[in-house]
C-alpha cells in the first residue's frame, strides 16, 4: 500500500492564482481531512469528509473548497491563493472517524507571492 | 482554537537520557494521540490512549493520562539521535463533534 499520497510536493503561486492540492489514499479509509501547519502552531483542520459525496468545515475553511467524489480521493482547492495561505498542507486519512489513528501524507509546501 | 499544549516547547538531551513531554487539555475528551514529526515530513501515529486508560506502552514509549488533571506525559526512555523530531498531543474533543485538537508541539533535540 501506498498509504496516502499528496501532490505536488511543492509549489509557488502568485496571488489571486487557484490550484488543487491532490491527496489519495489505497487503505479503503472512509475519514480524510487536509490540515495546514504554520510555524510554531499546531495542526489546524480546514475541512474534512467523513464518506464519499459527505463533506464538512473545520476551523479555517475560509479560501479553500473540497470535494470527495470517490473514497480514496480527496483535493483540496485554493480558490485565488493569498499569501495568507503560505503554509504546509497535510492530508490524513482514518478508517473510520476523527477520534481513529490518522495517517498523514508527505504534506505540500505551498508558497503564495 | 489550540487545546493540546505541550510543554517543555524545545528540549535538548544527550542521547541516552530519558525524555519527558506533556501535554495540557482544556475539554472532556475521548482519546488523547501522540504524534512525532521528522523534519520536512507527515506525521506518524506514535500512540493512543483512551480517555479510561491511565498508562501505556510501546517499546521505548510511556505514556500517562490523568483526566482529572487535564494532561498527559510522553516518556522517551533511552533516547537516540534517530528520536529527533517534534511530537504532539492531540485531544479528540468531544465538545466539539469529536473533532482532534493539535497542541502546538515539543520539539527534541537528542545530542549525539
Amino acid at each position: 500500500n501506498a498509504g496516502v499520497t499528496q501532490t505536488p510536493k511543492f509549489q509557488v503561486l502568485k496571488t489571486g492564482q487557484s490550484m488543487t492540492l491532490q491527496c489519495a489514499q489505497d487503505m479503503n479509509h472512509e475519514y480524510m481531512s487536509w490540515y495546514r501547519q504554520d510555524p510554531g502552531m499546531g495542526l489546524r483542520l480546514i475541512h474534512y469528509s467523513v464518506g464519499a459525496g459527505i463533506t464538512d468545515q473545520g476551523e479555517v475553511p475560509n479560501g479553500y473548497n473540497v470535494s470527495r467524489s470517490t473514497t480514496e480521493d480527496f483535493p483540496l482547492r485554493l480558490l485565488s491563493a493569498a499569501p495568507s495561505q503560505t503554509s504546509v498542507y497535510f492530508c490524513a486519512s482514518s478508517a473510520k472517524a476523527e477520534a481513529d489513528t490518522q495517517y498523514f501524507g508527505p504534506g505540500t509546501r505551498l508558497t503564495v507571492l | 482554537s489550540q487545546q493540546g499544549e505541550e510543554d517543555p516547547q524545545a528540549l535538548s538531551i544527550q542521547e541516552g537520557e530519558n525524555a519527558t513531554m506533556n501535554c495540557s487539555y482544556k475539554t472532556s475528551i475521548n482519546n488523547l494521540q501522540w504524534y512525532r514529526q521528522n523534519s520536512g515530513r507527515g506525521l506518524v501515529h506514535l500512540i493512543l490512549i483512551r480517555s479510561n486508560e491511565r498508562e501505556k506502552h510501546s517499546g521505548r514509549l510511556r505514556v500517562t493520562l490523568d483526566t482529572s488533571k487535564k494532561s498527559s506525559s510522553l516518556l522517551i526512555t533511552a533516547s537516540r539521535a534517530a528520536d529527533t523530531a517534534s511530537y504532539f498531543c492531540a485531544t479528540v474533543d468531544m465538545d466539539s463533534n469529536y473533532q482532534l485538537i493539535w497542541g502546538a508541539g515539543t520539539k527534541l533535540i537528542i545530542k549525539p
